[in-house]
Parts: structure tokens; C-alpha cells; sequence
């Protein structure tokens, strides 16, 4: 798979929104982008994923470059409960069905 | 509905014992995945099965490192003579099928070897 690249830690102040970056320029065409979020002693949570067009579910918002060597993932406005290390992950259609979790954005929200 | 379940959520043991961690994955899903985290560090895949076909062991650090999945379901996660560097968590995963839907994860095991 790939590789991503993300900052190692955010910070974001409550009820405000966050836009999470990833680079990914060795992106292949049949690479998904994934998101995934660990909060703290917990699994990881699927978030959101997309191959090339900007995607929205209830928990978040993908926006993703055009030529999609980036993406960004969007909370919409953070909540305390947001405070996780958020991982992006490519993932080809043919080929391996894990997921490589890479360090990820440990992202904290301040009250 | 119900998630992904592992037992026990906790398990110390003394070094070169044998343990097994259980997963129940969602009813339904084919795919079921196995990753261990060691403290402050990322995922690490270790299996995945799908369905009836023959698992991806890949990711198995050792030969002391083993599991099966029972009738499609229920899967087993064995590590014979445990070492210190086998202390971690342990995360179970499924998904409705191999490719890129997504995982639902279990809360883990906190394995501890002393």
C-alpha cells in the first residue's frame, strides 16, 4: 500500500471545525482513501472513506485534492469526544485486505 | 446491534505459558482481521480470514503465534511461550467482506507477560 504522511499532532479549540490533512502523492488509481480514529483505550472507528469525489456521512466531511495526492479529512465542529489519534490509509482495491495504520494526528480539543 | 467482542479484555500471564484470546465477530461479516498494538505505537496486522478460504497469515511475528476461526465465526488467537515482547493489545476486526468496506473493531485484549 502506499504511504501517508500526516502531521503528528493537532490542536483544535471545542465547537470549532478541524481540517485534519494527508499527503499521499504515490496515490495509485485504485487506492481508497480511509479514515480511521482511535480514542484513547478504545479500537479504531471507521470514520469515512472516498476514491475521488468529496464524501460527508454523519460524523465527517472527506474533501479530497483533484489530483488526489491529498486529502483532507473535516470535523465540522469538534467536540471533546473528537479528541483521538486519527489515522489516513490507503487502500488498494486489488491488493491487500488489511489496513497499514501509519503514527497518525493525535488531535486535542481544548475546552 | 451487536459489535465486535474479544475475551477477556484483560489477560497477565507469566512468561512461557501458552494463552488464547477469543473474537466474536459481527453476525454476518466474512472477513475477520487480527492486529496487536504495542504500547504508544501503531496497529499491527498480524491475520485475516475470509470465510472458508485458507487465512493470510502474513503478518504473524512467529511461529508461536497461531489462530483459527470456527465455523465462519468465532475465531481463536493462540500464542505459545509467551514473551515479555508479546505484551500488547490485541485487536480483533470483521468486515461483511475482503476489500476496502470498512472494519468494525473490537475494545481489544490488554495482554500483560511477566
Amino acid at each position: 500500500d502506499a504511504k501517508t504522511t500526516q502531521p503528528n499532532s493537532m490542536e483544535s479549540n471545542e465547537e470549532e471545525p478541524v481540517h485534519l490533512p494527508c499527503n499521499h502523492s504515490t496515490i495509485s488509481g485504485t487506492d481508497y482513501i480511509h479514515w480511521y480514529r482511535q480514542l484513547p483505550s478504545q479500537g479504531p472507528e471507521y470514520v469515512i472513506h472516498g476514491l475521488t469525489s468529496n464524501v460527508n456521512n454523519r460524523m465527517a466531511s472527506l474533501a479530497i485534492a483533484e489530483d488526489r495526492k491529498s486529502s483532507t479529512l473535516i470535523l465540522h465542529r469538534a467536540t471533546l469526544r473528537d479528541a483521538a489519534v486519527y489515522y489516513c490509509i490507503l487502500r488498494d482495491i486489488a491488493g491487500a485486505n488489511n489496513l497499514f495504520f501509519g503514527t497518525g494526528t493525535r488531535l486535542t480539543v481544548i475546552p | 446491534g451487536a459489535g465486535v467482542s474479544q475475551s477477556p479484555s484483560n489477560k497477565v500471564t507469566e512468561k512461557g505459558k501458552d494463552v488464547e484470546l477469543r473474537c466474536d465477530p459481527i453476525s454476518g461479516h466474512t472477513a475477520l482481521y487480527w492486529y496487536r498494538q504495542s504500547l504508544g505505537q501503531g496497529l499491527e496486522f498480524l491475520i485475516y480470514f475470509q470465510g472458508n478460504s485458507a487465512p493470510d497469515k502474513s503478518g504473524l511475528p512467529s511461529d508461536r503465534f497461531s489462530a483459527e476461526r470456527t465455523g465462519g465465526s468465532v475465531s481463536t488467537l493462540t500464542i505459545q511461550r509467551t514473551q515479555q515482547e508479546d505484551s500488547a493489545v490485541y485487536l480483533c476486526a470483521s468486515s461483511p467482506r475482503l476489500g476496502v468496506y470498512e472494519q468494525y473493531f473490537g475494545p481489544g485484549t490488554r495482554l500483560t507477560v511477566t
